[in-house]
């Protein structure tokens, strides 16, 4: 199984603050990554698919960017409703693996 | 606009067996390939299993975690997809969620094995 470690685990930052989140796969997984959020009580919502492509009515702040085995997940200006948990997704083989998560917070 | 609204979930007692249900709305169920994700108490997210399309022969397939023991099956008339699960284990407790080829989830269904 491929492997997705996820870092930070927790973030703290502040409103207008530039946002960045990663997630390392055990193996070379051809940019098939996805990034969700996960507000509380809700299921995870799809922001970015396949490395870098906006999905439909998500705010253009977020970006992904990656290739191989390291991928990122940029927030440019962090607003108070990014509050939530994120989540990345490595669906280039089975079993699909997710990454353990970042909590982030506003300071 | 595409819905997924799960359904069956519940308290269940070690070894006993449980049936989820996600119904969808909103899409061509028929050509979808269907996935049912859990995330655990400790918020862990992992795949479960997945179903593809009939012209793919519906095929299934299963983490290791529950091979033997869960079933998905769908039905295009019912623009419907289902989880049977058999044997159940504590660390089988979680919310269950349908998802449709990981864009679009269900709010997902609560599974408890306890005694």
């Amino acid at each position: 199984d491929i492997q997705m470690t996820q870092s930070p685990s927790f973030l703290s930052a502040s409103v207008g603050d530039r946002v960045t989140i990663n997630c390392k796969a055990s193996q070379n997984i051809n940019k098939y990554l996805n990034w969700y959020q996960q507000k509380l009580g809700e299921a995870p919502k799809l922001l970015i698919y396949n490395t870098n492509n906006l999905q439909t009515g998500i705010p253009s702040r977020f970006s992904g960017s990656g290739s191989g085995t390291d991928y990122t997940l940029t927030i440019s200006s962090l607003q108070p409703e990014d509050v939530a948990t994120y989540f990345c997704l490595q669906h280039s083989s089975r079993p699909w693996t997710f990454g353990g998560g970042t909590k982030l917070e506003l300071k | 606009e595409v819905q997924l609204v799960e359904t069956g979930g519940g308290l269940v007692q070690p070894g006993k067996s449980l049936k989820l249900t996600c119904a969808t709305s909103g899409f061509t169920f028929s050509n979808a390939w269907m996935h049912w994700v859990r995330q655990s108490p400790e918020k862990q997210l992992e795949w479960v299993a997945q179903i593809k399309a009939k012209s793919n022969n519906y095929a299934t397939y299963y983490a290791e975690s529950v091979k033997g023991r869960f079933t998905i099956s769908r039905d295009d008339s019912k623009s419907s997809v289902y989880l049977q699960m058999n044997s159940l284990k504590e660390e089988d407790t979680a919310i269950y969620y349908c998802t449709r080829s990981s864009d679009y989830w269900g709010q997902g269904v609560m599974v408890t094995v306890s005694s």
